[in-house]
């Protein structure tokens, strides 16, 4: 079955440092990988999506996610994280003409 | 352009009591998804629209229908609510592509008491 894990339900980081939030995936054929975020009382926005080529993807508000087919994992990375980059952070994988989504991680960032 | 739009924001229901979420999106795109937030639980596809027309369900479409009344407007209604359908439900439309980003509405917080 297609499912995807975010392993972490918060991640904690200090402003200025570099982020990681976590994402695992199992799907038959070729993945197609996205990320979004939600921002208190919003909807979902998009940051980026992996679909083919290059491994490293880059995406709005300074996010940029690496793909790797042999983890099969699509970790979101920033090098220097942001107050206003808290939000809750959601991985998911296109599959049967659906998103499947991971259960979320929150990303707190320190002043 | 609005985007996505959702109304109502908040509601409250009995156990029971029937209602409609509303859909409006003016971006064109032809297909449209409703689904429910839970904590800790990411999202769950409830219905999709494909395509004016046409419907199908999702990974928890019970107690559920919905109708795709034209290409902008893709409504929710829940015939007789339930507790377990406390939850926040958001809509979203996507691009006329197999592997599409989805646009999202602002979210309407339900509560069944």
């Amino acid at each position: 079955a297609q499912s995807v894990a975010q392993p972490e339900d918060q991640v904690n980081v200090a402003e200025g440092n570099p982020l990681t939030v976590k994402c695992t995936y199992s799907v038959s054929g070729n993945p197609y990988l996205f990320w979004y975020v939600q921002y208190p009382n919003r909807g979902l926005q998009f940051l980026l999506k992996y679909i083919t080529g290059d491994n490293l993807v880059k995406g709005s508000y300074g996010f940029e996610a690496e793909f790797n087919k042999s983890q099969t994992s699509f970790h979101l990375k920033k090098p220097s994280a942001l107050v206003s980059d808290s939000a809750l952070y959601f991985c998911a994988v296109w599959s049967n003409y659906q998103l499947i989504w991971g259960a979320g991680t929150k990303l707190i960032i320190k002043p | 352009n609005a985007g996505v739009t959702q109304t109502p924001k908040f509601q409250v229901l009995k156990t029971g009591q029937s209602m409609t979420l509303q859909c409006a999106q003016d971006m064109n795109h032809n297909s449209m998804y409703w689904y429910r937030q839970d904590p800790g639980m990411g999202l769950r596809l409830i219905y999709y629209s494909a395509s004016e027309g046409t419907t199908d369900k999702g990974e928890v479409p019970n107690g559920y229908n919905v109708s795709r009344l034209n290409k902008r407007e893709f409504s929710l209604r829940l015939e007789s609510a339930a507790p377990s359908q406390t939850s926040v439900y958001f809509c979203a439309g996507g691009e006329d592509s197999l592997v599409n980003e989805q646009f999202f509405g602002p979210g309407t917080r339900l509560t069944v008491l």
